[in-house]
């Protein structure tokens, strides 16, 4: 099946700094990525819809200054959390489309955020 | 917009036996796709079950299968023959074609040995 990896799985930071999250789809090509937070015993709730080589498109609340999303290829997404503050810390997941099943998403492991 | 609930925050079985996890939805799109998704605590996303909205035949994998009664909107999933390993978060979830998917506030499931 469809492969999706994400890097880091674990980081933590000081409050202030920037963190970039990688997406790849292994082996397959993904034009839309999406990216899902997912706080503890909760949903995950979509943040923004990654389309390669235009701009993203954010839901409702998200700040696109603050989460910027880059699709450059049509295998890597990446989400940088800028100057990250500790209510930013969370599950962060990322999900993409395989072409050969519509509706049908394939995750990464997530990556959990931690900033102190 | 598009809404997914599931009512039931936590349900428990015991091993061996059958349960069901409700989901309800709301749209006014009449082709759309509806998911079960498997959480466990690695946190992967697994993919339990789909089924398309056009298709009346209820979709089944192996022990899983579900009830779709398009006209209440309505989407749950049995378990059959529950598992230890069946322990996990399980999220409902709606999506109009090649649009993101929504998901339900999930449902933690526990099997009891």
């Amino acid at each position: 099946g469809a492969v999706v990896s994400q890097h880091p799985s674990w980081v933590i930071c000081k409050s202030g700094t920037s963190v970039k999250i990688e997406c790849r789809s292994l082996d397959f090509q993904a034009t839309t990525m999406f990216w899902y937070r997912q706080f503890p015993k909760q949903s995950l709730m979509l943040m923004a819809t990654s389309n390669e080589g235009s701009k993203a498109t954010y839901e409702q609340g998200v700040e696109k200054d603050k989460f910027l999303i880059n699709h450059a290829s049509l295998t890597l997404s990446t989400l940088t959390v800028t100057s990250a503050h500790p209510e930013d810390s969370s599950f962060y997941i990322c999900s993409a489309r395989h072409g050969g099943e519509p509706g049908e998403l394939f995750f990464g492991e997530g990556s959990r955020l931690t900033v102190l | 917009a598009q809404t997914v609930t599931q009512s039931q925050p936590e349900m428990s079985v015991q091993e061996a036996e059958t349960v069901t996890l409700s989901c309800t939805y709301d749209t006014s799109e009449s082709d759309y796709y509806l998911f079960w998704y498997k959480q466990p605590p690695s946190r992967q996303m697994i993919l339990v079950i789909r089924q398309e909205a056009y298709k009346q035949q209820n979709a089944t994998e192996n022990r899983f299968s579900v009830n779709f009664q398009k006209a209440a909107k309505s989407f749950s999933l049995k378990i059959s023959d529950s598992q230890l390993g069946d322990a996990a978060m399980y999220f409902c979830a709606f999506s109009q074609g090649a649009q993101k998917l929504v998901f339900g506030q999930g449902t933690r499931l526990t099997i009891n040995p």
